[in-house]
């Protein structure tokens, strides 16, 4: 069973930061995502991973597959990224549904 | 395009009773995937459907069962509730092509279990 974990688990931060979302995971995985949820549930899927690096708008999501670590970078944070950051994994056989982190609570204070 | 939908949005149930949520995926979709979000134990696997078939489940007990029809959209259904069933139960589809595939996921169905 892979264990995936995400830190920091809490972060507080000013407009215009620069985030940084650290996932690691501790069994070879087939792919990784990027789950964003916002307050009333919902939850938007950012990115899929296997290797390297995908960059959307301001959001930017790298992965080390030797290293089994995943970074989730902002960029110019806004108030509106609020929300909480999900990493989560399917495994080498891709048999299963995902194993998720426990999230990433991310406050952007104006 | 339509997105993933789930009914009902809310749910209120007593313990011992029988919970039946439903999803539908997006059009063209094949994969639907339900998970479990309890407060505070964070997102877990439950169910995998593909092509109709029930694919693979993760640790929950047999009362958690589903089902997926020919139009793939799927159904869960939740036995003998029990207090430590509420959370929201959100389903997810993929075109089921490959092992990579993105998961679009719905709104969620909130289950309280009196």
């Amino acid at each position: 069973k892979n264990e995936v974990e995400q830190s920091p688990q809490n972060l507080t931060a000013q407009e215009g930061e620069f985030i940084t979302i650290n996932c690691s995971y501790s069994v070879g995985i087939s792919a990784l995502h990027w789950l964003q949820q916002h307050p009333g549930g919902g939850i938007v899927s950012l990115f899929m991973l296997s290797s390297g690096k995908k960059k959307h708008g301001r959001l930017i999501a790298t992965i080390n597959i030797q290293e089994k670590h995943s970074s989730l970078h902002i960029t110019a944070s806004h108030p509106r990224d609020s929300a909480v950051y999900i990493c989560a994994v399917r495994g080498g056989g891709g048999a299963d549904g995902l194993t998720f982190g426990k999230g990433t609570h991310l406050i952007i204070q104006p | 395009e339509a997105g993933v939908t789930q009914s009902p949005t809310h749910l209120i149930k007593t313990r011992g009773q029988q919970a039946t949520l439903r999803c539908s995926p997006i059009s063209g979709h094949t994969s639907v995937y339900w998970y479990q979000q309890a407060l505070g134990l964070g997102l877990q696997f439950l169910l995998w459907y593909d092509e109709g078939e029930e694919r693979n489940r993760g640790n929950f007990p047999p009362r958690f069962s589903g089902r997926q029809f020919p139009n793939y959209s799927s159904e869960l259904n939740v036995n003998a509730l029990e207090l430590e069933d509420s959370a929201l139960y959100l389903c997810a589809s993929s075109d089921g092509q490959g092992l990579r595939e993105t998961q679009y996921f719905g709104p969620g169905t909130r289950l309280l279990v009196l």
